[in-house]
């Protein structure tokens, strides 16, 4: 099945700088790359995703980039604010389609 | 308003003593999907349903059941909980397994 990885699985940052969270997938059919943004006690939501066809998204502060060749994907925050502060966690398709395999989470805090 | 539920939220029990964590949406998905959240070990994928009927086991099934015989509800089964299944549990529902998926309120369950 697939395998995510996720680094780091903490990050500080100061409140104005950029965040870079990464993450490596084994299976080189896998297609769609979800992230999800989880604060303290609520449920998991999606913030951006990228499907195999493109390299970059962009989305206001964040952006995602892709390298299947790789296989690795990339969560990019700019000009970060406290609210950013969260666990993130990236995912990845199995290459069936059928389910989603998340890696281990990385917990930013963004500094005031 | 499209949501997500489940009951209970929270929960402490006893081992060997079979319980159901009950998930329920309202926006007509046929997918739906049961995770449970360990730190440091991300979301992990318990069992999937692509439609009514149709179920499959995700990375780590042992020890836990479920069921699809309406589209709108996705029970998740201990028939004998243990302290190691002692975790919080997500249920989610979308379009499908490349969408974005939209999780419930979470349960906190603690098998003593």
């Amino acid at each position: 099945g697939e395998n995510v990885e996720q680094h780091p699985s903490t990050l500080s940052v100061q409140e104005g700088d950029s965040a870079v969270i990464k993450c490596t997938y084994s299976d080189s059919a896998s297609n769609y790359f979800p992230w999800y943004k989880q604060e303290l006690g609520k449920r998991p939501q999606l913030i951006i995703d990228i499907r195999s066809n493109v390299g970059e998204k962009k989305d206001q502060r964040i952006a995602v980039t892709l390298n299947k060749t790789a296989k690795h994907f990339s969560l990019h925050i700019t000009e970060t604010q406290p609210e950013d502060s969260a666990v993130y966690f990236c995912a990845a398709i199995d290459n069936a389609g059928n389910m989603l395999t998340f890696g281990g989470g990385t917990r930013l805090m963004v500094k005031p | 308003e499209a949501q997500v539920t489940q009951n209970p939220r929270y929960l402490i029990t006893v081992t060997g003593k079979k319980l159901t964590v009950t998930c329920s949406q309202n926006m007509n998905h046929e997918y739906m999907s049961w995770y449970r959240q360990d730190p440091g070990l991300g979301l992990r994928q318990i069992y999937y349903s692509m439609n009514v009927e149709v179920t499959d086991k995700g990375d780590v099934p042992e020890g836990y059941k479920v069921s699809r015989k309406e589209k709108r509800n996705f029970p998740l089964i201990l028939e004998s909980p243990s302290p190691n299944q002692t975790s919080l549990y997500f249920c989610a529902s979308s379009g499908g397994p490349s969408y974005e998926q939209y999780f419930g309120p979470g349960t906190r369950l603690t098998v003593t």
